[in-house]
């Protein structure tokens, strides 16, 4: 799998939105981009997944750039429980293979 | 929709003893299961590639005969930590992929705590 790049941590305050930037240079044409978040002592859980489009679901937005070498998870109105560590990571079609983490970002809010 | 249960979510055991940890998918059935673990402050690692009907698949530096895979039916995954020792205890987390609701989505399990005395 491609490798991911995203800053370490992250600190936002409550009911304000949240830009998770992921960087993937060397993405292929195939590999989709998904967001995976991961609460203290649980197992990951499914944020949002795409392949070019932008994409929008209950939990989050996902915005893919143009070239598809960078995206941005997106929490329009973070709260407390939105604190974790998130996790964007390239899987090619098919879903044959695991998952390959990298460290993620560890999302602060501040009350 | 897209649950995964595991069991037990925290298991004590002693030093040589085998510990198995169960993987299910509670509404959808899963043709291929993934058992990742995690040490303490790590991100997840992939351990192995558990296919219904068929060997697992390990990573490499992952003993297969220490940890032991069953996919027996496309809703139950189990692993077998055999003769296991301190330096197995970790978090073990299993995650199946829903092919119903699209082959790229895998589903995560709650976890597992092993701790090995």
């Amino acid at each position: 799998d491609a490798k991911t790049t995203q800053p370490n941590s992250m600190e936002s305050n409550e009911e304000e939105p949240v830009h998770l930037p992921c960087n993937h240079s060397t993405i292929s044409g195939t590999d989709y981009i998904h967001w995976y978040r991961q609460l203290p002592s649980q197992g990951p859980e499914y944020v949002i997944h795409g392949l070019t489009s932008n994409v929008n679901n209950r939990m989050a937005s996902l915005a893919i750039a143009e070239d598809r070498k960078s995206s941005t998870l997106i929490l329009h109105r973070a709260t407390l429980r939105d604190a974790a560590v998130y996790y964007c990571i390239l899987s090619s079609g098919g879903g044959a293979d695991g998952l390959t983490f990298g460290k993620g970002t560890h999302l602060i809010i501040q009350p | 929709g897209a649950v995964v249960s595991q069991h037990p979510s925290r298991v004590i055991c002693k030093s040589g003893t085998s510990v198995k940890i169960e993987c299910r998918s509670l509404d959808f059935q899963a043709t291929t299961m993934f058992w990742y673990r995690q040490f303490p402050k790590q991100s997840l690692m992939l351990m192995a590639t558990s296919n219904e009907g068929s060997k697992a698949t390990y990573e490499q530096g992952v003993e297969k005969d220490k940890f032991l895979i069953n996919h027996a039916s496309l809703t139950l995954s189990t692993l077998t930590v055999t003769s296991a020792h301190p330096e197995d205890s970790s978090f073990y987390i299993c995650s199946a992929r829903d092919a119903g609701r699209g082959a790229e989505t895998q589903y995560f399990g709650p976890g597992t705590r092993l701790l090995v005395l």
